[in-house]
């Protein structure tokens, strides 16, 4: 069956911080990737998404970027981390057979 | 482009009580339309979606929503709310089976005893 697993679930990191949040399905070959980011009082905002192998989209100007090193591995990262980058980070992936798929999330506190 | 609306940020309904969660889109071409459902501090839990078949769309945990083109909505509905329904409703869009979901800014349903 097909799984997600994201980590860490919750981190406390401190402003101008480094930032790697780790994704990884299982149970799917090439997936389409994707992470979001849920602000406080806010939706779900697509932040990047990847249709394969080192191939990232963004959907919004930002601090953070991703990579997608190996084909069911997605992460996100930040060399600087901004007060604003706070929020509840969402993986997800998606295929033709499956849908989608959410992670269980992780909470970013930046202080 | 595609996007979606969800009207009211907080519903509040009492235990027994219908539950009417209102989504419209906006799609250019036939959408695919999702409900999902988010506890706290959890990942997003698929409650049903539409992808052009019948449009009455039962899903899990008895909710039910129905795909009106004509009014470009997709209210999520349930007879009677539970306490543990108490949880965030996202509606989401996308225009193929694959890509990118966009979601609505969520409503929060409380459920009083």
């Amino acid at each position: 069956s097909q799984t997600i697993h994201q980590w860490p679930a919750t981190l406390v990191q401190p402003v101008g911080s480094p930032l790697s949040l780790e994704c990884t399905v299982e149970g799917t070959s090439n997936p389409n990737l994707y992470w979001y980011r849920q602000a406080a009082g806010r939706g779900l905002q697509l932040l990047f998404y990847s249709v394969g192998i080192g191939q990232i989209s963004s959907e919004v100007p930002q601090n953070l970027s991703a990579s997608r090193p190996q084909d069911r591995q997605f992460i996100l990262s930040s060399k600087k981390l901004l007060l604003s980058d706070s929020g509840f980070y969402l993986c997800a992936w998606e295929d033709s057979y499956y849908g989608y798929t959410f992670g269980s999330g992780t909470r970013l506190t930046v202080v | 482009a595609q996007s979606v609306t969800q009207l009211g940020s907080h519903v509040s309904v009492s235990e027994g009580a219908l539950v009417l969660l209102r989504c419209n889109y906006s799609s250019s071409v036939p959408p695919y339309l999702f409900w999902y459902v988010q506890y706290p501090n959890q990942g997003l839990q698929l409650l049903l979606k539409y992808t052009s078949a019948a449009t009455l769309v039962k899903g899990i945990n008895g909710f039910e929503a129905e795909f009106k083109k004509s009014e470009t909505s997709f209210h999520l509905t349930k007879p009677s709310a539970h306490m543990s329904d108490a949880a965030e409703y996202f509606c989401a869009v996308t225009v193929n089976q694959g890509g990118k979901l966009i979601f609505g800014q969520g409503t929060e349903l409380s459920v009083k005893p």
